[in-house]
């Protein structure tokens, strides 16, 4: 099956940086690749749908200044959450789209655990 | 009013019976439907996708979908510790789980040994 990765797993940050999180589809390319933000007990919220080449979607509600996503190559989509606060500690996911199977699923990360102290 | 809605449980049965999960869901436009499984701390993994009416089956899993009623759920046969853990359901605008999803806050199952 087709393989997504992220990394950092785990990562835990002083409030006020800025975190950079990488997805990336191992063996397969992704034209579209989403962005998820779960946070405890609570469900997967889309938070911004990223195209290669383009600029990132956003969903209503999310800052696209604080939330920077760039999605530079078939293979690699990354999330900026600059000037971290408390507040933004949560698990990001990331999911990819294959680009030449029609009607196929898309493939989730394992996941970011963000903790900002 | 949540878009898809699921009791969150936590919903415990014993080893070897049916686990039933439930999913309701408001976007009349929704076309895709799908079951995810979430161990703790864990990403979503896909268990079941359902697109008409009617029952699918596959192995222990048997989903459900009823457009009429936009109720969705998920039967689990011969239930394991191993099924322990929280179902997502998603719905999807198009015909397939590329699109963007939008989940529900999940079911937990327990299963007792």
């Amino acid at each position: 099956g087709a393989v997504v990765s992220q990394h950092p797993s785990r990562v835990i940050c002083k409030s006020g940086t800025s975190v950079k999180i990488e997805c990336r589809s191992l063996d397969f390319q992704a034209t579209t690749m989403f962005w998820y933000r779960q946070f405890p007990k609570k469900s997967l919220m889309l938070m911004a749908t990223s195209n290669e080449g383009s600029k990132a979607t956003y969903e209503q509600g999310v800052e696209k200044d604080k939330f920077l996503i760039n999605h530079a190559s078939l293979t690699l989509s990354t999330l900026t959450v600059t000037s971290a606060h408390p507040e933004d500690s949560s698990f990001y996911i990331c999911s990819a789209r294959s680009r030449w199977r029609t009607g196929e699923t898309q493939y989730f990360g394992p996941g970011t655990r963000l903790l900002v102290l | 009013q949540k878009e898809v809605e699921q009791n969150s449980g936590p919903l415990s049965v014993p080893e070897g019976a049916i686990a039933s999960l439930n999913c309701t869901y408001s976007d009349r436009g929704s076309q895709s439907f799908f079951w995810y499984r979430q161990y703790s701390g864990k990403s979503p993994e896909l268990i079941m996708s359902i697109y008409s009416n009617g029952d699918k089956e596959d192995g222990r899993f048997t989903a459900q979908l009823n457009k009429a009623s936009q109720y969705v759920s998920l039967l689990i046969r011969d239930s394991q510790p191993s099924d322990s853990a929280t179902y997502l359901c998603a719905t999807a605008r198009e015909k397939s789980s590329g699109d963007k999803l939008t989940f529900g806050t999940g079911t937990r199952l327990a299963v007792r040994p």
